[in-house]
């Protein structure tokens, strides 16, 4: 089946501008988390979705960043005003939620590079 | 201190040999773990999962001590195609949120 998809694959932005990065999660994964992979360095939590519970924005770096997801579809990451130090990889990722499996399973990511 | 801490390598090795990683983390609470590939500048794929009785797929085997809190991934016979960086996974607490370790990098040469 499809897997996690996630939209531009690049972008290339001038410092100052806003960016807006989709996910489309795996169809019936409940959960869906975004992630920051800055170069050479390990995975940023960002935020995390869960059905129609409040978002746990505990990684958002500033407020700049903010996230937003239409019911069990379809998230956005968006990053106003963005500076240097926001380039890095975007990283999606989406998970069922069983009782006994937690596994999360990643889209290809976004490459930000902010100029 | 790191929830999740590994060695970042790398892990020089020749094909055909045995290597293996270890990963301590803090959480005491956490009760599901995991093993993630990622190869150079693509997304993080599941491995494995890592359960109390140890687990083997093919040439991979990973096990879990609780009492001293690490978990190990020991891979056999290395290939080439191995070559990889190895992220140790573990959730936070009672709850489904996953804390990344920084990796292990693994360079297999011919």
């Amino acid at each position: 089946g499809a897997g996690v998809s996630q939209s531009p694959s690049n972008k290339v932005t001038e410092k100052g501008k806003d960016v807006e990065l989709r996910c489309d999660p795996i169809s019936g994964h409940t959960a869906l988390y975004w992630y920051r992979q800055r170069l050479g360095q390990g995975l940023e939590f960002l935020i995390y979705f869960q059905g129609n519970s409040a978002p746990d924005k505990s990684g958002l770096p500033s407020d700049r960043f903010s996230a937003e997801r239409t019911g069990e579809s379809v998230s956005t990451l968006t990053i106003q005003r963005t500076q240097q130090e926001d380039s890095a990889v975007y990283l999606c990722a989406s998970s069922l939620l069983t009782a006994v499996s937690y596994e999360q399973y990643f889209g290809p990511g976004t490459r930000l590079t902010v100029t | 201190r790191k929830e999740v801490e590994q060695d970042p390598g790398p892990f020089n090795v020749p094909e055909g040999a045995t290597v293996a990683f270890n990963c301590t983390y803090s959480n005491s609470a956490s009760q599901s773990f995991f093993w993630y590939r990622q190869d150079c500048r693509k997304e993080p794929k599941l491995l494995m999962s890592v359960y109390s009785s140890g687990n083997e797929d093919g040439r991979f085997t990973a096990q879990l001590n609780r009492a001293s809190q690490y978990i190990s991934l020991l891979i056999r016979d290395s290939k080439l195609s191995d070559s990889a960086t190895y992220l140790c996974v573990v959730n936070r607490g009672a709850g489904n949120m996953l804390t990344f370790g920084g990796g292990t990098r693994l360079m297999v040469k011919p």
